[in-house]
Formats: C-alpha cells, sequence, structure tokens
C-alpha cells in the first residue's frame, strides 16, 4: 500500500535553533499539506501546495517557519528559530488534487517536534 | 468559537458495547464529513466519508450526517481493544480545506 513517508519521526532541538522536516507523498498525488497538530488537538492546516505552487500558507507563521516543494514532489517544511511553543506533531498529507468535491488526505505518520 | 466541536473524552467503554462518538458544526457550506482515527504517535487514517445527509455504514462503522442539526456521529459495533484510538472528525466545504475537531479519545477496555 502506498503510504507518505516523513522523516525524522522524532526531533528534539533547543529553542533558537534551526529545523527541518521533509515528506515525500504518494507517487502521483499534486497536492501536498502540511499540518501541526498540538498534543490533545487536532491537526491544524499550515500549507498547502498544488504541484509546486503554494495554495495556502493562510496559517503559516511566514516570520520563522518556510516550505518549499521545488519540483512538486517531495517537500520540507523548516522552523528557524525554533520557540518552545513549536513543539508539536508536524503532519504531512497528500491526495490526488482534485480541486472539488472530497479530498481524500493520506497522512504520514509525523514528525515530532520537541522544543527545550 | 471553533468551527468543527468535537468531545475531547476520554470515552472508556467495554469491549463489545457500542461507541458512540459526536461533532457539531457551525458552518453550513460544508458539505463532506470524514472521520479519521488516530493511534498513539501515528497519522491519521480515513475511517469513513460522507457527502451531505444521510447515513453510511462499514462493517462495524456507521456514519450519521444531520445537515439541518450540524451534528455528525460515528458508531463503532461490537468494540474491539484495538478500536482504542483517537478518533477525529473533519469537514469541508468543496474546495475548500479540510477542518478538524479537537478528536475523542476512545479506550475499549478487555
Amino acid at each position: 500500500e502506498a503510504e507518505v513517508a516523513q522523516s525524522p519521526r522524532y526531533k528534539i532541538t533547543e529553542k533558537s535553533q534551526a529545523v527541518a522536516f521533509w515528506c515525500d507523498p504518494i507517487s502521483g498525488h499534486a497536492t501536498l499539506y502540511w499540518y501541526r497538530q498540538i498534543l490533545g488537538q487536532g491537526p491544524e492546516l499550515l500549507v498547502q501546495f498544488q504541484d509546486e505552487s503554494v495554495v495556502d500558507d493562510s496559517q503559516l507563521p511566514k516570520d520563522r517557519f518556510s516550505a518549499e516543494r521545488l519540483k512538486g514532489v517531495d517537500s520540507t517544511l523548516k522552523i528557524q528559530p525554533a520557540e518552545l511553543g513549536d513543539s508539536a506533531m508536524y503532519l504531512c498529507a497528500s491526495d490526488r488534487g482534485i480541486l472539488s468535491g472530497a479530498n481524500v488526505l493520506t497522512f504520514g505518520a509525523g514528525s515530532r517536534l520537541t522544543v527545550l | 468559537q471553533k468551527e468543527v466541536e468535537q468531545d475531547p473524552g476520554p470515552l472508556s467503554v467495554p469491549e463489545g458495547a457500542i461507541v458512540s462518538l459526536n461533532c457539531t458544526y457551525s458552518n453550513s457550506a460544508f458539505q463532506y464529513f470524514m472521520w479519521y482515527r488516530q493511534y498513539s504517535r501515528k497519522g491519521p487514517e480515513l475511517l469513513m466519508y460522507t457527502y451531505s445527509s444521510g447515513n453510511k455504514e462499514d462493517g462495524r462503522f456507521t456514519a450519521q450526517v444531520d445537515k439541518s442539526s450540524k451534528y455528525i456521529s460515528l458508531f463503532i459495533r461490537d468494540s474491539q481493544p484495538s478500536d482504542s484510538a483517537t478518533y477525529l472528525c473533519a469537514t469541508k466545504a468543496a474546495g475548500n480545506k479540510l477542518t478538524f475537531g479537537g478528536g475523542t479519545r476512545v479506550l475499549v477496555k478487555p
């Protein structure tokens, strides 16, 4: 079964350090999402890509977060500098990119970030 | 007020019982309704998807949507310990982003 790959699974860093997460979506999936899930809460969308273009980054804290999907395949989410409040699970998801109707997202296992 | 509200639980039931989960939402434009299951330290996985109002059944799982009340439900029959997880409801309007509830933690005791 096709999967969304994410790395690293776990990351511990000190505040003010830089951290990066990588995601490889299911082959052929045009749309890629990065979500942040704080413990005990539901996922919240940070950024959505359609191929290599950003569709929605309205909830991305752009002063410290950046995301790219240069070739429209895999993607990197970066945080610099990390703050204590960034401790969360960072989830990547992908779908075929159907613009209308239901987007059935497939999620990766996530990258759990702890900022000390 | 959040767009999608969900009781965080935890909801503890004995094995074999029916698990009843609910969400309410505020945006009448939402048309697509999903339930995701999330095991500890894993990503969410899609369980059920429904469009507009009505019921949908898949094995032990039944999803219900009442758009007039803005109320969505998930029922799990003959619950098993392997059903212990967090259940997330999610909804969206056509072309818009998926909005999740906060999740309900379920514990099925043997």
